[in-house]
């Protein structure tokens, strides 16, 4: 298994344009998500998935869109990147949300991204 | 909301030292609670987690005892490696989301 992926690594945008972070994991799990990690701040909700068709909004989702529709993929959009949005973003997967199972969240590598 | 805070870093270690990250929560009731570590260049790895008051979670030498009397679950080793050098981070489970800390960044030095 390659557990979760995230491509790119790395990727440096303009304000205002636009991009989608990739995430895919090959574990079947059923919960997915998005987190934005920033110095001092440690790791913040964005989006998460229960399932596929299913999405909700975590503690930051201004500014980012997502979307599922396989179980495998859960991809993060920048509709218009701002400065702020200069972070390195984690997506994480795990087999639910019932108690047990949501907590063993399996990261990806993640992915810098720094906005000019 | 709950939130979780953690003792600001970096902190700085000889090799064999013993090492406590402190840890408090601020939560309804008495969630699950977990300690992850991220290592350089990777993602996070949980490294332990305890679910109710009065458990210890333990695993590489690492332990944390769940204190609901002191809203505590601060994470200690006897004695650290220069292997141990990463970013360890406090998170709290609020319904079906995690909640992290801001991460204490530990070096080792040999």
């Amino acid at each position: 298994n390659a557990g979760v992926t995230q491509t790119p690594k790395f990727q440096v945008l303009k304000t205002g344009q636009s991009m989608t972070l990739q995430c895919a994991q090959d574990m079947n799990h059923e919960y997915m998500s998005w987190y934005r990690q920033d110095p001092g701040m440690g790791l913040r909700l964005i989006h998460y998935s229960v399932g596929a068709g299913i999405t909700d909004q975590g503690e930051v989702p201004n500014g980012y869109n997502v979307s599922r529709s396989t179980t495998e993929d859960f991809p993060l959009r920048l509709l218009s990147a701002a400065p702020s949005q200069t972070s390195v973003y984690f997506c994480a997967s795990s087999y639910g949300r019932l108690a047990g199972e949501l907590e063993t969240q399996y990261f990806g590598p993640g992915t810098r991204l720094l906005v000019l | 909301g709950n939130s979780v805070t953690q003792m600001e870093g970096p902190v700085t270690l000889s090799e064999e030292a013993f090492l406590t990250i402190n840890c408090t929560y601020t939560a309804t009731g008495y969630p699950s609670l977990f300690w992850y570590v991220q290592y350089p260049g990777e993602g996070l790895q949980l490294l332990l987690k305890a679910t109710k008051a009065d458990d210890k979670g333990s695993n590489k030498g690492f332990e944390a005892t769940y204190r609901k009397e002191t809203t505590s679950f601060h994470l200690e080793k006897g004695s650290v490696q220069v292997s141990d050098s990463a970013v360890y981070f406090c998170a709290l489970k609020e319904g079906n989301k995690l909640v992290f800390g801001a991460g204490t960044i530990l070096r080792v030095k040999s």
